[in-house]
């Protein structure tokens, strides 16, 4: 059983455009949101992670919003770019009684970026 | 600074045949993992180790062995290679619980 729930599967956006890409959990205990930026043949590298105990962060380009109440939390890109095409990941783990890297990911979104 | 290193990067094993992963370290991390990532499934915990003699199951821990007799290094073994650990196989580290994970480039295996 997925423990988060990603979508969309893959994405298609101009150059300039935002993309969002969507996570859902069930566990209440996670909290620990994650996403990470995959590029083909590597290893994922993180993007920007958040703690429930706020519902936006901000680093860069990059922004996660987050939703407790509903168990959600989305990505959003500002101003994409043809660089930032890759597979992207969310995830999610635990704190109390658990490690924060033992994370349950998404099964991933492929984001292309048309120039 | 290499990071996490991973070998080897291919590997293609015969049904019931047994290989090592290897994984290595040069940043002086506590914590290690290895997670294998299947086509449009995302990543999976196999393993984890939080210091050197201490190791733990993750979410898919069946057909694999874990040691952690140094800091650097955490090898994964597969005893009766089975075609369902068909994957690409990667190691991850961080410092301390709350630091994020740094992952290898993986180990591309495929069982026939």
């Amino acid at each position: 059983q997925q423990q988060v729930k990603q979508s969309p599967q893959s994405l298609i956006v101009q150059k300039g455009g935002i993309p969002i890409i969507n996570c859902a959990y069930e566990n209440t205990a996670f909290d620990y949101f994650p996403w990470y930026q995959q590029f083909p043949g590597k290893g994922p590298a993180l993007l920007i992670a958040i703690r429930p105990d706020v519902s936006e962060k901000k680093e860069g380009r990059f922004t996660i919003s987050f939703n407790k109440s509903a168990k959600q939390f989305s990505l959003h890109i500002m101003d994409s770019q043809p660089g930032d095409s890759a597979t992207y990941f969310c995830a999610a783990s635990q704190d109390r009684g658990s490690t924060l890297g033992r994370l349950y990911f998404g099964r991933g979104t492929q984001l292309t970026v048309w120039p | 600074n290499a990071g996490v290193t991973q070998t080897p990067k291919f590997r293609i094993l015969k049904i019931g045949q047994s290989m090592t992963l290897q994984c290595t370290q040069d940043m002086n991390h506590n914590y290690m993992y290895w997670y294998r990532q299947d086509p449009g499934m995302g990543l999976k915990l196999i393993y984890y180790s939080v210091g050197a003699g201490i190791t733990d199951k993750g979410e898919v821990p069946n057909g694999y062995n874990v040691s952690r007799s140094t800091t650097e290094d955490f090898p994964l073994r597969l005893e009766l290679a089975a075609p369902s650990q068909t994957s690409v196989y990667f190691c991850a580290s961080s410092y301390s619980d709350s630091n994020p994970l740094h992952f290898g480039n993986g180990t591309r295996l495929t069982v026939t």
